[in-house]
């Protein structure tokens, strides 16, 4: 069975810190791969994903993320949060040309302090 | 173009009772995906939609069921309420592949009592 396992639950930087947030999968065969933010009180926003080509990707924000096949690894990076990063982070993956079912690991609470 | 609406927004039901959410995907997309968000579970996919079909459905009980229209306009209903159910209810769209994302809308918080 897919699973997700985000490694870290909370987090606490302060602004201009860099940030890593480490994801790993677990299915095997092809997957997608996605990073998706919750800020308070609104509902889920895409920030990335990978489906095939370059594993180093870029999404909105100043947000990246690498895919590692051999570790399974979709890591979340920015280089200087902001307080405005100030969110929960979720990984999910899908099934490459599977129905669109999403697997979310059970995110991490980001806050930033000023 | 417009996002995913989910209707209501908020709901409070009594144990028991039934509900029905509704969801109107993005113009276009003709996938549907329902996934509970609750503090202690996370996130988890119910089922989906796609022309009409449920193509996959998680491990929920049947009390939890759903459809899709013709306009792809989908709905879920939970049937004989527990208070466990209280949970935000999020619907996605997106096209076939999933190649666009997937689009959330703001949810339906429902609380059971």
């Amino acid at each position: 069975a897919q699973s997700v396992s985000q490694h870290n639950h909370h987090v606490i930087l302060s602004e201009a810190a860099s940030l890593e947030l480490g994801c790993n999968y677990s299915y095997g065969g092809t997957v997608n791969l996605f990073w998706y933010v919750q800020y308070p009180g609104q509902h889920l926003q895409l920030l990335l994903k990978y489906f095939s080509g370059d594993p180093l990707v870029k999404g909105i924000k100043g947000f990246e993320a690498e895919f590692i096949k051999s570790k399974f690894s979709f890591n979340l990076r920015k280089p200087s949060v902001q307080w405005s990063d100030t969110a929960e982070y979720f990984c999910a993956v899908s099934r490459r040309g599977g129905y669109n079912k999403l697997i979310f690991g059970a995110g991490t609470r980001l806050a930033v302090h000023p | 173009k417009a996002g995913v609406t989910q209707t209501p927004r908020y709901l409070i039901k009594t144990r028991g009772q039934q509900v029905t959410l509704s969801c109107s995907p993005i113009s276009g997309h003709r996938s549907v995906s329902w996934y509970q968000q609750t503090p202690g579970q996370g996130l988890q996919f119910l089922f989906e939609y796609f022309s009409e079909t449920q193509r996959n459905k998680g491990n929920f009980p049947g009390r939890f069921s759903g459809r899709q229209f013709s306009n792809s306009r989908s709905e879920m209903n939970v049937s004989t309420l527990e208070l466990g159910d209280s949970a935000l209810y999020l619907c996605a769209s997106s096209d076939t592949s999933g190649g666009d994302g997937y689009t959330f809308g703001s949810g339906t918080r429902l609380t059971v009592v």
